[in-house]
């Protein structure tokens, strides 16, 4: 079956920075990758995904990168607000299954002031 | 919030208690999945229902028992759990449980085995 790693798994940057979270997937077959943000209370909310016919796709102040060749994609937030710490889970489908969706392990981001 | 209610927020059982989670969607959609978050470890897929209809049971213990009643309605029922069962239970929908769809995720019931 598919297997996700996700790196780093905690990561603190100052406010203003940029985050770089970066996934592996291992199934070639897989074509559609959401990433999601989870709060602490919370359960984990969809910010953005990419599907396997683009390269790239952003909104606002956070884009998404895809390279199938490598089978890895990237998550970067630009201009990092303390509204941003959170952990954010990588994911990627398999399929011919009913969104039977593949998780990393998550990234605690922590921005600090 | 996303219009996907969980209850109980937390839960303290027993190994020899039953108790029930409960989730609720007001979306619309057709499929709901059960989803075990524990630390350190991915979301693990538990259930899947798409129409009412279990499509998926990722080998998951008999001591985990769905239903789902309709589209809008989906509880696990727990009974002789094991301390290792602690962890956040999510309930998630989508429109139609196809490839690709957006999954909506509830708050999730925090579960405590003693």
């Amino acid at each position: 079956g598919e297997n996700v790693e996700q790196h780093p798994s905690t990561l603190s940057v100052q406010e203003g920075d940029s985050a770089v979270i970066k996934c592996t997937y291992s199934d070639s077959a897989s074509n559609y990758f959401p990433w999601y943000k989870q709060e602490l209370g919370k359960g984990p909310q969809l910010i953005i995904d990419i599907r396997s016919n683009v390269g790239e796709k952003k909104d606002q102040r956070i884009a998404v990168t895809l390279n199938k060749t490598a089978k890895h994609f990237s998550l970067h937030i630009t201009e990092t607000q303390p509204e941003d710490s959170a952990v954010y889970f990588c994911a990627a489908i398999i399929t011919g299954t009913a969104s039977k969706l593949t998780f990393g392990t998550g990234t605690r981001l922590q921005v600090t002031l | 919030e996303t219009g996907v209610t969980q209850t109980p927020r937390h839960l303290v059982m027993g190994m020899t208690n039953k108790k029930s989670l409960k989730c609720e969607q007001h979306l619309g959609h057709n499929a709901m999945y059960w989803y075990k978050q524990s630390a350190k470890k991915p979301l693990e897929l538990m259930f899947v229902y798409n129409f009412k209809e279990q499509t998926e049971n990722n080998s998951v213990p008999s001591r985990f028992s769905p239903e789902c009643p309709n589209s809008s309605h989906l509880f696990l029922h727990l009974h002789t759990l094991q301390p290792e069962d602690s962890a956040l239970y999510l309930c998630a929908s989508s429109p139609e449980g196809g490839v690709g769809e957006t999954q909506y995720f509830g708050p999730g019931t925090r579960l405590l085995v003693l």
